[in-house]
């Protein structure tokens, strides 16, 4: 079935260092992965994507990395800052097969907490 | 930037009550998800729509009905309450083709007493 996982429920950094979240996926027919951050109280908030036929997309300060071999995902940030503390969650979607249908499954978020 | 607008934020109900959430998503998304998120959970997903039709379903109660109006905001409705129910419910909206992200509100806290 669909599953996705991180492999480390929390995770410190000192600021300034960079950081690599992982998470691991099932789900050999997933076309389509997010990371997500998010706050407490907050809802889930976009980082970045990558699509199946890649295998890193950077962002601002943010690299995502996809190892389709070993269904494998990463997120790198770098630069720590303390409003990077958070919890991290991958996120996958299957191959667009009907209009509308695509959900999204979460994996185990990742506590990430900078320390000063 | 409009974002997905969820109301109420917080929800206090009894055992047995009922419980309808609002969901506003962003201008021109025609998808709409709904998940649910329990205390150190990664959300769960329970019920999605494309252009006013449910497009996909997933762990929601039988107890718990939803549905997107024409104007595309969405309301979860949810009956005879469980102390289980206490959750944060997140909505999300999408641009319904191809491979676009989920944006999601703030969600609201439900909590049953």
């Amino acid at each position: 079935g669909e599953s996705v996982g991180l492999h480390l429920p929390t995770l410190s950094v000192q600021e300034g260092d960079n950081s690599i979240i992982n998470c691991a996926y099932s789900n050999s027919a997933s076309d389509y992965f997010i990371w997500y951050k998010q706050e407490s109280g907050k809802g889930p908030q976009f980082i970045i994507d990558i699509r199946s036929n890649m295998d890193k997309r950077q962002g601002q300060r943010v690299t995502v990395l996809l190892n389709k071999t070993v269904k494998h995902l990463s997120l790198q940030i770098a630069a720590t800052q303390p409003g990077d503390s958070a919890v991290y969650f991958c996120a996958e979607m299957g191959a667009f097969i009907i209009q509308g249908a695509q959900k999204l499954v979460f994996g185990q978020g990742t506590r990430l907490t900078i320390n000063p | 930037a409009a974002g997905v607008i969820q109301s109420p934020r917080h929800l206090i109900k009894e055992k047995r009550e009922t419980a309808t959430l609002k969901c506003y998503p962003i201008p021109r998304h025609d998808t709409v998800y709904w998940y649910q998120q329990g205390p150190g959970q990664d959300p769960q997903f329970l019920i999605s729509f494309y252009e006013k039709m449910q497009s996909d379903k997933g762990s929601i109660p039988d107890r718990f009905s939803a549905q997107q109006f024409s104007d595309y905001h969405s309301e979860l409705n949810m009956s005879s309450l469980e102390l289980g129910d206490s959750a944060l419910y997140f909505c999300a909206s999408r641009e319904g083709g191809g491979n676009s992200p989920l944006h999601f509100g703030n969600g609201t806290r439900l909590t049953v007493t």
